[in-house]
């Protein structure tokens, strides 16, 4: 099975908040990341956050990491169809290169 | 170019062919990765080129799989007698060096038939 683990689907209205969550299984120094994959292209890094942070805010953005559960979120403000994706959650050890992710979060945001 | 590139975009062969599958990395990113992304999981690590050093080979599922890379250019991905489970998208990966920001291709979709 998969280290990092995610919910599968997400459907939200236009304009409200999403919040996609994550569990990851590495409790040393370790980066997060959250990528977005839409139909056709690639993976696209849109925030890390490192684990001796609680929380990191990028314009729409808010990473908040629970270091005791070992628990992911990231919530989007104000939702929009452009949000409309698959949403990964991947982790890395500070002294290894590989990515390790979650099998990803289909957000589908309606009218 | 300005991204990476991978090639081609999909690919559908018969059980038991060879298929080779093609990366060009981001100009000067001395690191590539290979990944496998099976419908509905998430990314596997395949293997990791760093500059001219050996590469780390420890994802590759199969010794029907194989890569090569030649200095800090393109790489290929070669799967020898594929069978249906290979069927998958297939991401390459770029960075500046093994512990920046990797910079993903838009894959090649494998459909093993």
């Amino acid at each position: 099975g998969e280290d990092v683990e995610q919910s599968l689907f997400l459907s939200v209205r236009e304009g409200d908040s999403s919040v996609i969550n994550c569990t990851y299984t590495d409790s040393s120094s370790t980066y997060l990341y959250w990528y977005k994959q839409e139909p056709g292209a690639g993976l696209q890094l849109l925030t890390y956050i490192f684990s001796n942070m609680d929380m990191k805010q990028d314009q729409r953005l808010t990473v908040l990491l629970n270091k005791k559960d070992k628990h992911l979120s990231l919530r989007i403000a104000d939702t929009q169809t452009g949000d409309s994706a698959i949403y990964f959650c991947a982790e890395r050890k500070v002294i290894d290169y590989k990515l390790s992710f979650g099998a990803g979060t289909t957000v589908t945001v309606r009218a | 170019g300005a991204g990476v590139s991978q090639s081609p975009s999909n690919k559908v062969t018969e059980k038991g062919k060879d298929v080779e599958l093609r990366c060009d990395p981001i100009s000067g990113h001395t690191a590539l990765y290979w990944y496998r992304q099976r419908l509905g999981q998430g990314l596997e690590f395949l293997i990791y080129f760093q500059g001219n050093s050996a590469p780390d080979k420890s994802g590759l599922p199969s010794d029907r799989f194989s890569a090569e890379r030649t200095g800090e250019s393109v790489s290929t991905l070669t799967i020898q007698r594929t069978q249906q489970e290979d069927s998958a998208v297939y991401l390459c990966a770029s960075s500046l060096g093994g512990f920046n920001e990797q910079f993903f291709g838009p894959g090649t979709r494998l459909t093993v038939l």
